[in-house]
């Protein structure tokens, strides 16, 4: 089955900076691959999510990347805010049945 | 829109004791989910059901059982609790399979002594 994994667990950045988050997955029929942010308390919530017929996503400071070929994908957040700090969830799955698998997720700290 | 609603938000439960975790939703999904999060093991799923009446095993299925009576309800039971289910339990449905978004309920935090 698919095996997701995400870089780094952890990560700090200065506000303003920008943050990016990598994933790669193994099953290479999966095309579909969403990005989830958990808010402290609360549950997981859709950011961003791209298909495999595109390269690139982008909606306003956060962008992801998909290259099938390496089969990794990645999360670009820019001008980071204090109120990007949660934590990150990437996710793949394939057309059917299937599940969305996820990665083990990834703590963004913004420090203002 | 309440969207996913879970029952009860929070528990303490001994050794042995069982209980059901109540999830539902209100957007006629199709599909709805069980996961539990435990740190640094990220989001692993328990069971899913692809429909009324269906249910599935997924990543980590032992010691749970579920049933979906009902289109909007998804019901995940715990027969005989251990200290290894203390952990942040999610629901969440989606309109079709896993390749739309999943919407997440707010969590119900379980801890068995």
């Amino acid at each position: 089955g698919e095996n997701v994994e995400q870089h780094p667990s952890t990560l700090s950045v200065q506000e303003g900076d920008s943050a990016v988050i990598k994933c790669t997955y193994s099953d290479s029929a999966s095309n579909y691959f969403p990005w989830y942010k958990q808010e402290l308390g609360k549950g997981p919530q859709l950011i961003i999510d791209i298909r495999s017929n595109v390269g690139e996503k982008k909606d306003q400071r956060i962008a992801v990347t998909l290259n099938k070929t390496a089969k990794h994908f990645s999360l670009h957040i820019t001008e980071t805010q204090p109120e990007d700090s949660a934590v990150y969830f990437c996710a793949a799955s394939k057309t059917g049945n299937t599940p969305l698998v996820f990665g083990k997720g990834t703590r963004l700290s913004v420090i203002a | 829109n309440a969207g996913v609603t879970q029952t009860p938000k929070f528990r303490v439960l001994k050794t042995g004791q069982s209980m059901t975790l109540l999830c539902a939703q209100d957007m006629n999904h199709e599909y709805m989910y069980w996961y539990r999060q435990d740190p640094g093991m990220g989001l692993r799923l328990i069971h899913y059901s692809v429909g009324e009446g269906t249910t599935a095993k997924g990543e980590v299925p032992d010691g749970y059982n579920v049933s979906r009576l009902k289109k909007q309800n998804f019901l995940l039971g715990l027969e005989s609790a251990a200290p290894s289910q203390t952990s942040v339990y999610f629901c969440a449905s989606s309109v079709t399979g896993g390749n739309t978004e999943a919407f997440f309920g707010q969590g119900t935090r379980l801890t068995v002594v």
